[in-house]
C-alpha cells in the first residue's frame, strides 16, 4: 500500500462544478500537508498548504482530518484552467526534508 | 533568479550506461530532493539532503547515488542505466520547516533507456 493515496482519476466535470478530491495517509507522524497542481508535462507547482483547522483561497477549499488521516481539496465553480493533475503530499517530518507524493487525480474540466 | 535549473532536459542511453543529471539552484535553500515520475505513479522521491555534506534515501534509491558537496548544487548519478530508469526527473528545493515552506521544483529531465 502507497503512503499516500488519492481517488482514481481522471474527473470530468462541467464548468461551474463543484468537485472534491480525497486523499489519505498511512503515516501518523506526519507533520504537515499539502495540494500541488501539476499541468501535463510540466513541473509540479504549490497550489496550497493545508493547515489543521482548515483553510480557504479563494474557489479552493483544504480540510484535514488528523484522526482519520485525511486530506480533501474542494474546488468549487471550476474553470477550464483547474485542468490538471491534482498530487496530495505529505511531509514525513517536522522540517521538510521528506515530501511524499499521492500518485494524483486528473481533473479535466469540460465548458 | 533562475529557481532550479535542470540539465539536460532529455537524454537517451543505453542499457549499461552511466551518466549524471545536474541540479542547481540559487534561492540558497537548505534541502533539496530527487523524483522521478511515471505514468500513474505520482512523483517517487528518490534521495534527499538536508544540507550540504548530508543526503539520505528516500522511496526509490537503488541505482542512483546522491552527493551534496554544496548548497547549490545536487547532481544524480545513474550508475548502469536501465530501461527501469526511463523516467521524468524531477529536481526540487525548499527551505527547512512546515507547511508554509514551498517546493521548488525544476523543469524536468525527460530520460530514456534503450
Amino acid at each position: 500500500r502507497k503512503e499516500v493515496e488519492q481517488d482514481p482519476g481522471p474527473f470530468n466535470v462541467p464548468e461551474g462544478a463543484t468537485v472534491a478530491f480525497n486523499c489519505t495517509y498511512s503515516n501518523s507522524a506526519s507533520q504537515s500537508f499539502f495540494w500541488y497542481r501539476q499541468d501535463c508535462r510540466k513541473e509540479p507547482k504549490l497550489l496550497m498548504s493545508v493547515y489543521s483547522s482548515g483553510n480557504e483561497d479563494g474557489r479552493f477549499t483544504a480540510q484535514l482530518n488528523r484522526a482519520s488521516q485525511y486530506i480533501s481539496l474542494l474546488i468549487r465553480d471550476s474553470k477550464l484552467s483547474d485542468s490538471a493533475t491534482y498530487l496530495c503530499v505529505v511531509n514525513r517530518d517536522n522540517q521538510g526534508g521528506k515530501l511524499i507524493f499521492g500518485q494524483g487525480t486528473e481533473l479535466s474540466v469540460k465548458p | 533568479n533562475a529557481g532550479v535549473t535542470q540539465t539536460p532536459k532529455f537524454q537517451v542511453l543505453k542499457t549499461g550506461q552511466s551518466m549524471t543529471l545536474q541540479c542547481a539552484q540559487d534561492m540558497n535553500h537548505e534541502y533539496m530532493s530527487w523524483y522521478r515520475q511515471d505514468p500513474g505513479m505520482g512523483l517517487r522521491l528518490i534521495h534527499y539532503s538536508v544540507g550540504a555534506g548530508i543526503t539520505d534515501q528516500g522511496e526509490v534509491p537503488n541505482g542512483y547515488n546522491v552527493s551534496r558537496s554544496t548548497t547549490e548544487d545536487f547532481p544524480l548519478r545513474l550508475l548502469s542505466a536501465a530501461p527501469s530508469q526511463t523516467s521524468v526527473y524531477f529536481c526540487a528545493s525548499r527551505q527547512p520547516g512546515g507547511e508554509t515552506y514551498e517546493q521548488y521544483f525544476g523543469p524536468g529531465t525527460r530520460l530514456t533507456v534503450t
